[in-house]
C-alpha cells in the first residue's frame, strides 16, 4: 500500500552488534532494488542494491537479503558503529524509470 | 563516484517570492533526473521526473505550473517554486540516473535545498 505520511519506526541497536533493517515491498513486478542511507540534513546515499534474480548480495559490511515470495527485502549491517547512525530507506523499481521509497527506519546505535 | 549537486542548499525568503533550485551531475550525463519532497521524519515523496529535452512528468497531485522543472542539458534540472506560499516549505530534493538500460542502476541523490517561506 501506500507508505508515505506514515512516521518513521526506530530501531536501537548497541555498538559492535549486528543491525537487520526490515522493508517491505508492493510491487510483485518490481526487478530492482536499492538501500539508501540518509542522515541528518542531507540527501540519501547509495548503500547497497540487488537484482531480482538474486536473493543475497553482499558488501563492505551490509548484506541484502530479497524474499520475493513474501515481497521482503532487507539490510543486515555487521559490527554497526555510531557513523551507521541514519535513517535507512529501502527502494523499488518497479517501472520504466520510477522509484519507490519505502516509510523508512531510523537507526539508533547505542555507544 | 558518481556526484549529484544540489544548488542553493538552504533558501529563505519572503511568501510570494519564485524560487529556483539546480541540480547538476558533476561527471556523469543524466538524461533522467527526479525531484522529490521530503517533510520532516517521513519518505521521500516523487514529485516529477525531468527528461532531458522534453516535458516533465508529473506525479499525481502535483501543481505543474506551482513547480516548473526544466532540464535544458544532460548534466542540469532546474526546479522553479514560483510564487511559494509557507505550505511550500520543505526539503527538495533531486537526483539523477546514469544514462543507461532502463530500471537497473540506482538513483544518485543531491543533498536537498530547505526552502523556508516566511
Amino acid at each position: 500500500g501506500e507508505s508515505v505520511g506514515l512516521h518513521l519506526p526506530t530501531l536501537s541497536v548497541q555498538e559492535g552488534d549486528n543491525s537487520i533493517i526490515n522493508c517491505a515491498y508492493s510491487n510483485s513486478a518490481s526487478d530492482y532494488f536499492i538501500w539508501y542511507k540518509q542522515e541528518s540534513g542531507k540527501g540519501p546515499q547509495f548503500i547497497i542494491d540487488i537484482r531480482s534474480n538474486m536473493d543475497k548480495r553482499q558488501g563492505q559490511r551490509v548484506t541484502v537479503l530479497l524474499n520475493k515470495t513474501v515481497k521482503h527485502l532487507s539490510l543486515q549491517i555487521a559490527a554497526t558503529q555510531p557513523g551507521d547512525s541514519a535513517v535507512y530507506f529501502c527502494a523499488e523499481n518497479g517501472g520504466y524509470q520510477k522509484v519507490t521509497f519505502g516509510i523508512g527506519t531510523k537507526l539508533q546505535v547505542i555507544p | 563516484g558518481a556526484v549529484v549537486s544540489q544548488h542553493p542548499s538552504r533558501v529563505i525568503c519572503k511568501s510570494g517570492t519564485s524560487v529556483k533550485i539546480e541540480c547538476r551531475s558533476l561527471d556523469f550525463q543524466a538524461t533522467t533526473m527526479f525531484w522529490y519532497r521530503q517533510f520532516p521524519k517521513k519518505s521521500l515523496m516523487l514529485m516529477a521526473t525531468s527528461n532531458e529535452g522534453s516535458k516533465a512528468t508529473y506525479e499525481q497531485g502535483v501543481e505543474k505550473d506551482k513547480f516548473l522543472i526544466n532540464h535544458a542539458s544532460l548534466t542540469l534540472s532546474t526546479l522553479t517554486v514560483t510564487s511559494a506560499h509557507p505550505e511550500d516549505s520543505s526539503f527538495y530534493i533531486c537526483s539523477a540516473r546514469e544514462s543507461g538500460p532502463t530500471g537497473g542502476q540506482p538513483q544518485h541523490f543531491g543533498d536537498g535545498t530547505r526552502l523556508s517561506i516566511l
